[in-house]
């Protein structure tokens, strides 16, 4: 059975950082490319980053390019966003799921999301 | 980026009723539309891709279709369990964007 199991949201402060685990298993993770999509309170889906099987490749939204990375770690079946210069506008659920690549276009399956929440 | 608009925002029904969401694209995107649903505090399932291919597990009553700017998903018989909030998502360019998503309600 697939399973993601995203880590490491809270409350963190404006300006602060926080790093987004994603525990990938059920699945041969080095072999599909993986995004982050997150969802704020009541709000609708926003996707926020992608990065291909090997990490070659990688895809931001303009709202958190140049504040926030994503990267991988194939052999620990793992997907990181490492968050930084927090806003309020990027208090979200944060959900990891693969896809967006040329053999699966869509989003498919998700985890089941950790809530980050920027405030002082 | 492309906009996706999709219609109602809302929508009352009755269990039995045939519903159908509407998503429109701001410019043409072929056949890559993908179509969510959400349930209140779980994460987005997958119901179709390409347009009007079923994922696997999703009932048959779950039905779209369209192609270039203008797309459909339809409920034939709506079900208890079908009462939640529908997204349709564009995949034919970066960044992939979403419809503001309809909310589907019991009457």
């Amino acid at each position: 059975e697939v399973q993601l199991v995203e880590s490491g949201g809270g409350l963190v402060q404006p300006g602060g950082s926080l790093r987004l685990s994603c525990a990938a298993s059920g699945f041969t993770f080095s072999s599909y490319s993986m995004n982050w999509v997150r969802q704020a309170p009541g709000k609708g889906l926003e996707w926020v980053s992608y990065i291909s099987s090997s990490s070659s490749t990688i895809y931001y939204a303009d709202s958190v390019k140049g504040r926030f990375t994503i990267s991988r770690d194939n052999a620990k079946n793992s997907l990181y966003l490492q968050m930084n210069s927090l806003r309020a506008e990027d208090t979200a659920v944060y959900y990891c799921a693969p896809g967006y690549s040329s053999s699966s276009d869509w989003f498919d399956p998700w985890g089941q999301g950790t809530l980050v929440t920027v405030s002082s | 980026d492309i906009q996706m608009t999709q219609s109602p925002s809302s929508l009352s029904a009755s269990v039995g009723d045939r519903v159908t969401i509407t998503c429109r694209a701001s410019q043409s995107i072929s056949s890559y539309l993908n179509w969510y649903q959400q349930k209140p505090g779980k994460a987005p399932k997958l119901l179709i891709y390409a347009a009007s291919s079923l994922q696997s597990g999703v009932p048959s009553r779950f039905s779209g279709s369209g192609s270039g700017t203008d797309f459909t998903l339809t409920i034939s018989s709506l079900q208890p369990e079908d009462f939640a909030t529908y997204y349709c998502q564009q995949s034919y360019s970066t960044p992939p964007t979403f419809g503001q998503g309809t909310r589907l309600e019991i009457k």
